[in-house]
């Protein structure tokens, strides 16, 4: 069964360094997601991606993050300058339209200290 | 704006018995409605979806949902419940148009106790 897959399940970082979150989309879907979630709350919305765009992001995407498709199956979160609050676990999600269900990888477990 | 709430944070079950998990939502139009289940240190898995259709759907592990639409609710049931039920469950919607995100409910922990 195909699945969405990240990269790395566990990242630690000091306050300030960049990170790069990686994911593998499903490879026939076109819409890509990265949700973040505090310390098992609610999962929360960060940006969507189509067409090689932003299509929508949330006011916690802000201009310390971006998103980039590099090789057309990647699709990386990279957060510049990383801060406490930034500790959560980022999930990335794909889908197509045949599917109307988003599917999400497994997460990594970011920890800036 | 789409929104999901969760009442209850937590609902603790006798292994066994029936369970509900409930959610209700808001969006403009018919809503796409999703049950997930985050097991610890997991991912998020798709259990059910309510797109169109028959108000009642099955899903996964033997869970279901009824679409209430007078209600704005998409609970979350299942006859007998196992102590592997155990989780974080999350209600979504997303409006039907287009690419438009899902917005998750702030969940609800199931604990089965045997």
């Amino acid at each position: 069964e195909p699945e969405v897959t990240q990269t790395p399940s566990h990242q630690v970082t000091q306050m300030g360094q960049e990170v790069i979150l990686r994911c593998v989309p499903i490879s026939n879907h076109l819409y890509f997601y990265w949700y973040r979630q505090i310390l098992g709350q609610k999962v929360e919305f960060l940006v969507s991606f189509y067409n090689n765009e932003i299509s929508e992001k949330s006011e916690i995407f802000d201009d310390q993050f971006s998103v980039e498709r590099p090789d057309g199956s990647n699709f990386t979160l990279k957060i510049r300058s990383t801060k406490l609050e930034d500790s959560a676990m980022y999930f990335c999600a794909s889908w197509s339209l045949l599917n109307t269900e988003a599917f999400f990888g497994q997460g990594t477990r970011l920890t800036v200290v | 704006a789409q929104s999901v709430a969760q009442p209850e944070d937590q609902v603790n079950v006798a292994e066994g018995n029936p369970l509900t998990v409930k959610c209700t939502y808001s969006v403009s139009g018919n809503p796409y409605l999703f049950w997930y289940v985050q097991y610890p240190n997991r991912g998020l898995q798709f259990l059910l979806k309510y797109i169109t259709g028959d108000n009642l759907v099955k899903g996964s592990y033997g869970f279901e949902a009824e679409f209430n639409k007078s209600q704005t609710s998409f609970h979350l049931k299942k006859p007998s419940a196992l102590v592997s039920d155990s989780a974080l469950y999350f209600c979504a919607v997303r409006a039907p148009s287009g690419n438009t995100p899902l917005v998750f409910g702030k969940g609800t922990r199931l604990s089965v106790i045997a």
